[in-house]
């Protein structure tokens, strides 16, 4: 089983729309989680972390469930400029070091 | 945003030659970080430095060559790449708290490496 999986997309969706990305990881012992966003040809940049109760910024809302290990991200009122990929970044306790999925793609169409 | 700069930001070698890639961060960090990504993979951690001893090397091939002369400036030296090592380079650096969350990382704008 890979470290963190996610589904590649790309998911197609029209401006306004409400997308949800999941993210599964195998390492039970995690904790800490993390949404990036990557623009093309740019570098990651954290959206948001991921807490055990959840948590929103904006239109985007985090959830992490422990129990069958995977996170989602949640996207309301789809942007235009939210079209990116998006990482999913899962680290062991007590490390720096995180694991990154290989990112779902969301492309946001007039 | 200039928090993390890195030098060239794009470079073509030859498997022969002997180049180097610059990064600073300007974030007053105590950590920092070399990534690989490669087309179609997940972001592949190379090196990680804390207080500028290097604390991971995750089985990279001694063609890379990493230094941290000092909190803010990491390197990473090449010579004889391959041209599967074509890829972008990408450096980050954290302030490590030593707790058990992880602590935000933040990256640069990366060096696209081809080898020829």
């Amino acid at each position: 089983r890979k470290e963190v999986e996610q589904d590649p997309g790309p998911f197609n969706v029209p401006e306004g729309a409400t997308v949800a990305f999941n993210c599964t990881y195998s390492n039970s012992a995690s904790q800490s989680f993390f949404w990036y966003r990557q623009d093309c040809r740019k570098e990651p940049k954290l959206l948001m972390s991921v807490y055990s109760s959840g948590n929103e910024d904006g239109r985007f809302t985090a959830q992490l469930n422990r129990a069958s290990q995977y996170i989602s991200l949640l996207i309301r009122d789809s942007k235009l400029s939210d079209s990116a990929t998006y990482l999913c970044v899962v680290a062991a306790p007590g490390y720096s070091t995180l694991t990154f999925g290989k990112g779902t793609m969301l492309l946001v169409s007039p | 945003e200039t928090g993390v700069t890195q030098t060239p930001r794009h470079l073509v070698m030859g498997m022969t030659n002997k180049k180097s890639l610059k990064c600073e961060q300007h974030l007053g960090h105590n950590a920092m970080y070399w990534y690989k990504q490669s087309a179609k993979k997940p972001l592949e951690l190379m090196f990680v430095y804390n207080f500028k001893e290097q604390t991971e090397n995750n089985s990279v091939p001694s063609r890379f060559s990493p230094e941290c002369p000092n909190s803010s400036h990491l390197f990473l030296h090449l010579h004889t790449l391959q041209p599967e090592d074509s890829a972008l380079y990408l450096c980050a650096s954290s302030q490590e708290t030593g707790g058990a969350v992880a602590d935000t990382q933040y990256f640069g704008p990366g060096t696209r490496l081809t080898v020829l």
